[in-house]
């Protein structure tokens, strides 16, 4: 069974950097023909497509947040991680890390972390 | 980006009754269409890939019909278990982008 954990501060002051990590259990990111995407969810609203990662390290992001993300992918360690950067309040929201299966949609995902923006 | 519209925002039903959420897209996506359920407090959950194949262990009264820029989710008895919001997802094209949810109340 494929499991996704999202970790990182809850907490992050405005004009700062964002960074999760996302330890994947249960199967091999080195392996296989998925990407990885990270979505977040502000509360009470809906699900926003941050962007995604390849086993080999190839990246597409959504245009709206290109300018200020960034993930990487540690096969070694089985993680990937999100970085933003010059965070606002506007990026306060859960954060979800999921197994994207590109055309048939995202079939597992973490339990999400809340992250918080304020000084 | 393509623009995902769910109708009704929400709707009021009762166990037992025949629900369905529509979701248009502002451009043809084939059938790369994905709906997920999410409760409160959870990740979302995948119940319907590619517009109507069913994710395993998803019982059958889902159904997913529709291609091209319409496509529907249909619960045919809806059960205590199914009240939750209901999200679709466009996987044509990048960015990725979902509809705003359809809330599915007592």
């Amino acid at each position: 069974q494929v499991q996704l954990q999202e970790s990182g501060p809850g907490l992050v002051k405005p004009s700062q950097i964002l960074s999760l990590t996302c330890t994947v259990s249960g199967a091999s990111i080195g392996s296989g023909s998925y990407y990885w995407s990270w979505v977040r969810q502000p509360a009470g609203k809906g699900l926003e497509w941050i962007g995604h990662i390849y086993t080999s390290g190839g990246t597409t992001y959504n245009p709206s947040l290109q300018s200020r993300v960034a993930l990487s992918i540690d096969t070694s360690k089985n993680e990937i991680s999100l970085r933003l950067h010059s965070v606002t309040a506007a990026d306060a929201a859960v954060y979800y890390c999921a197994r994207d299966v590109l055309r048939r949609g995202h079939d597992y995902w973490g339990q999400g972390t809340l992250v918080s923006v304020s000084s | 980006d393509i623009q995902m519209t769910q109708s009704p925002s929400s709707v009021s039903a009762s166990v037992g009754d025949r629900v369905t959420i529509t979701c248009r897209a502002s451009q043809d996506i084939s059938r790369w269409l994905a709906w997920y359920q999410q409760k409160p407090g959870k990740a979302p959950k995948l119940l319907i890939s590619a517009a109507f194949s069913l994710q395993s262990g998803v019982p059958s009264r889902f159904s997913g019909r529709g291609s091209g820029t319409e496509f529907t989710l249909t619960i045919s008895s809806l059960q205590p278990e199914d009240f939750a919001t209901y999200f679709c997802q466009q996987a044509d094209s990048f960015p990725q982008t979902f509809g705003g949810g359809t809330r599915v109340e007592i």
